[in-house]
């Protein structure tokens, strides 16, 4: 069983560019999670989603980032005008459908580290 | 506003000692925890988890101890080895329709020596 995959797992960018962050889930997990963690930093929460739905956003700035997870393909994380202040660590994490109190253990990719230049 | 507070930035032990990771929290509302241990490039791997409703959860040379009425919980390692040095995260959920909201601390970097 494959664990959580993303990519790339390096992306370096230029001021002003976009960037797309990749991440496809456990086999039979349907939630995702994505966190930033900057440099010297915990993980901090940005958004859940399930599929089609944004399920809590709560820690996504509120201008250029966006996700979606669709029906068909993996999540995604984008970020339009990519800053200097983008440039961290984003981790997407899964879990299984919520059956309980192991549908709190989430699980991690290897995470896509962004450098904007 | 620091809600999961790990105050130890690093920790040192020798190989077959214990290690003990502390971890505050400041929001009542959290009703579940999880240890997470991560190597340098990689993503975190989950340790252990405790729920609010227990003061004990062990798992193999792993222990998760629980003082609500603190806001405090503990990860003991026992014995430890050199491959257990990473950095230990512990988070928190407040369960509801957010329990997939993960808080984290900031992480303990735990150095066994052999």
């Amino acid at each position: 069983n494959a664990g959580v995959m993303q990519n790339p797992r390096h992306l370096v960018r230029r001021r002003g560019q976009e960037a797309r962050l990749r991440c496809s889930p456990m086999k039979g997990h349907s939630h995702v999670y994505w966190y930033r963690q900057l440099p010297e930093e915990g993980l901090k929460f940005m958004v859940y989603l399930q599929k089609e739905n944004i399920i809590d956003e709560s820690g996504m700035p509120k201008e250029r980032f966006s996700a979606e997870f669709p029906k068909e393909g993996p999540s995604i994380l984008r970020i339009q005008q990519v800053v200097r202040g983008d440039s961290a660590a984003y981790f997407c994490a899964s879990s299984p459908p919520n059956r309980g109190r192991s549908s709190y253990e989430q699980y991690f990719g290897p995470g896509t580290r962004l450098t904007v230049t | 506003d620091q809600q999961v507070k790990q105050n130890s930035p690093s920790l040192s032990v020798q190989e077959g000692r214990i290690s003990i990771l502390n971890c505050d929290y400041t929001n009542s509302m959290f009703d579940y925890f999880l240890w997470y241990k991560k190597y340098p490039a990689e993503g975190p791997t989950f340790l252990i988890s405790i729920s609010s409703i227990k003061d004990k959860n062990e798992d193999g040379r792993f222990t998760v101890f629980l003082n609500k009425s603190a806001k405090h919980l503990s990860l003991h390692i026992v014995p430890s080895q050199p491959g257990d040095s990473a950095v230990y995260f512990c988070a928190a959920s407040p369960g509801g329709t957010s329990y997939g909201k993960l808080t984290f601390g900031q992480g303990t970097i735990l150095t066994v020596h052999p």
